[in-house]
């Protein structure tokens, strides 16, 4: 079954601890995207990485960072989780522009 | 960079009505654009998308979308609608010759009632 995965749906942990949530796709797409939601605010875009190696901001970047090392894992580390990180994280990927675009089942984050 | 205002954050029709649910965007270029529909508890599942062409498109559930872009609009329509149709509409634009950096509105949500 075609999907993208993420790990874990749900956290709870306080600030400064260091953490990673994984993302995962099996469609062998070379686009895949982080994102998170607020109420409110929609979904910002976080990173984007068009392919293995090549990583690029979208319009929230501060405080995160991503890697690329394999086509089908894009995970999101939160270096030093601040309580305004406290959200809602959606993983995507695609293969092409005129693809569509397909997203994990979300990871609600909650920093203390 | 580019923008979406959705204006409506909270909509009601009664089931069987036509909706309309409005998007507005900014962008320098020829956009792309996409709806979008998430369910309560649920990611997100594409509706339809624009990149060129027929500025009418169709999308799934019967959901349908015009480009104008004179008025710098994208607006989704939906000549009857269901129950479960129920959900949060988000529109978003896309940057970039990949469409690579996409921009969503805030989200309209729609109540239908029986």
């Amino acid at each position: 079954e075609a999907q993208v995965t993420q790990n874990p749906r749900y956290l709870i942990t306080v600030t400064g601890k260091k953490l990673t949530v994984t993302c995962s796709q099996n469609m062998n797409h070379e686009y895949m995207s982080w994102y998170r939601q607020d109420p409110g605010l929609g979904l910002r875009q976080i990173y984007y990485s068009m392919n293995v190696e090549v990583t690029d901001k979208g319009d929230v970047p501060e405080g995160y960072k991503v890697s690329r090392k394999e086509k089908r894992n894009f995970p999101l580390i939160l270096e030093s989780p601040s309580p305004n990180q406290t959200s809602l994280y959606f993983c995507a990927s695609r293969r092409f522009l005129t693809d569509t675009q397909y997203f994990g089942p979300g990871t609600r984050l909650t920093v203390l | 960079a580019q923008s979406v205002t959705q204006p409506d954050i909270h909509i009601t029709v009664s089931e069987g009505a036509s909706l309309e649910l409005r998007c507005n965007y900014s962008y320098g270029a020829t956009p792309y654009l996409f709806w979008y529909v998430q369910s309560p508890g649920q990611g997100l599942q594409l509706l339809l998308k624009y990149f060129s062409g027929d500025t009418l498109v169709q999308g799934i559930k019967g959901f349908e979308a015009e480009f104008k872009r004179s008025q710098s609009s994208f607006n989704l329509r939906k000549p009857s609608v269901h129950w479960s149709d129920a959900a949060e509409y988000f529109c978003a634009v896309g940057a970039g010759g990949t469409a690579s950096k996409l921009t969503f509105g805030t989200g309209t949500r729609l109540q239908v009632t029986l």
